[in-house]
């Protein structure tokens, strides 16, 4: 099975403040490649799909790259409402598998 | 709008089996594929199994081979996943999904989900 890895585990940013995420595939996923977003209590919500193209509503400070086995999720100026945890999904083969999660916190 | 909604809680014993269901209602159930995925606490999410709410074709993750089983019953536009000789371990939220139609019906990421529903094993 593909195994999704992500860092880091936390990030501390201040609001206003760009943050970057990764999320590193065992082999390759090619740009099949999903980020959701998960607040505590609540389903996860889609984010980004083949690696870089913004799903319905999303805002524009999300943006996503990478393809192969290297893929980051940039969130530009960070908004009260971003602070969560953020998981990178491969859809490339089975099974789905998800990463660890990155949890972007409030410095 | 898309919906997915699903059962209440539940609270099993080890060695049972528990039943949820995900209701879909806003599209036509049959064109689309649902997937059940479930997160115990403090852990990452976990793929199980899906249907093709079309033809009722089935795949599970081996993890759960044999545990697990995914039905639908077309004329409700309800899907069901059954997890037998539950583990204190299968305790976890689970949720259903459904695959966002930008990429493919059947398997694309997820971009409508249930509101997921805790499945507690205790003795």
């Amino acid at each position: 099975e593909i195994v999704m890895t992500q860092s880091p585990a936390t990030l501390s940013v201040s609001p206003g403040e760009r943050a970057t995420l990764s999320c590193r595939a065992s082999q390759s996923v090619s740009s099949n490649l999903a980020w959701y977003q998960q607040k505590p209590g609540q389903a996860p919500r889609l984010l980004i799909y083949g690696a870089s193209t913004r799903a319905t509503g999303i805002p524009a400070r999300f943006s996503g790259s990478g393809s192969g086995t290297e893929f980051t999720l940039t969130i530009s100026s960070l908004q009260s409402e971003d602070f969560a945890v953020y998981y990178c999904q491969q859809y490339n083969d089975w099974p789905r598998t998800f990463g660890q999660g990155t949890k972007v916190e409030i410095k | 709008q898309v919906q997915l909604v699903q059962s209440g809680a539940e609270v099993k014993k080890p060695g049972a089996s528990v039943k949820v269901s995900c209701k879909a209602s806003g599209y036509t159930f049959t064109s689309y594929a649902i997937y059940w995925v479930r997160q115990a606490p403090g852990q990452r999410l976990e793929w199980m199994g899906w249907i093709n709410a079309g033809n009722g074709d089935t795949q599970n993750s081996q993890k759960f081979q044999g545990r697990v089983t995914i039905t639908r019953d077309t004329s409700a536009s309800t899907a069901y996943m059954e997890l037998s000789s539950l583990i204190s371990e299968d305790t976890a939220v689970y949720y259903c999904a459904r695959p966002t139609p930008y990429t493919s019906s059947w398997y694309g990421p997820f971009d409508s989900w249930g509101q997921g529903t805790l499945v507690t094993v205790s003795s």
